[in-house]
């Protein structure tokens, strides 16, 4: 099980360009999400995903689009980077349904917007 | 709306010292309760969690009881290590489908030989 893996590790862009950060898990979950990293600000919620082909906006949306074609994948796109959007960025998954179940994340991908 | 507070930080302890790192919070339902670490250069992992009120979760020697009359949260253990050396996010879930984590903004634990 490799867990939730996430590519690539760093990245710099320049402002105007746009990229797309990949994430992909093995553990055949339902819901995923796209979080950014912040200094004292925790971590909070760009899009998430609760199946195959349903997306959804969480707090800070603006600026990325996410699309779930599959189960396993859930990219994040950067249309057009802004030195707003340096942060570190984390995918993470979990089990779907009414219960509660704990999220497991990615390493993170740190990214730069000169 | 759902909020988590936890204390700031950075905390230095020295090794073998008693931690506690104070969590409280508000939320519109009844949460589910969390603590997450994240070592240096990687993501969160869960340490513990507690699904009601009482519940006591703990991992690896921390422990931390789920208090909902004091909406608190708080985590203990009773020997650090260095390699406790981290930051810990206090976060809660609400049921129901889709919920949105609620993180707190960290507080960075620095434990010296």
């Amino acid at each position: 099980n490799a867990g939730v893996t996430q590519t690539p590790k760093f990245q710099v862009l320049k402002t105007g360009q746009s990229m797309t950060l990949q994430c992909a898990q093995d553990m055949n979950h339902e819901y995923m999400s796209w979080y950014r990293q912040d200094p004292g600000m925790g971590l909070r919620l760009i899009h998430y995903s609760v199946g195959a082909g349903i997306t959804d906006q969480g707090e800070v949306p603006n600026g990325y689009n996410v699309s779930r074609s599959t189960t396993e994948d859930f990219p994040l796109r950067l249309l057009s980077a802004a030195p707003s959007q340096t942060s570190v960025y984390f995918c993470a998954s979990s089990y779907g349904g009414d219960s509660v179940y704990e999220q497991y994340f990615g390493p993170g991908t740190r990214l730069t917007v000169t | 709306g759902d909020s988590v507070t936890q204390m700031e930080g950075p905390v230095t302890l020295s090794e073998e010292a008693f931690l506690t790192i104070n969590c409280t919070y508000t939320a519109t339902g009844y949460p589910s309760l969390f603590w997450y670490v994240q070592y240096p250069g990687e993501g969160l992992q869960l340490l513990l969690k507690a699904t009601k009120a009482d519940d006591k979760g703990s991992n690896k020697g921390f422990e931390a009881t789920y208090r909902k009359e004091t909406t608190s949260f708080h985590l203990e253990k009773g020997s650090v290590q260095v390699s406790d050396s981290a930051v810990y996010f206090c976060a809660l879930r609400l049921s129901g489908g889709y919920q949105k984590v609620t993180f707190g903004t960290g507080t960075k634990l620095q434990v010296i030989p």
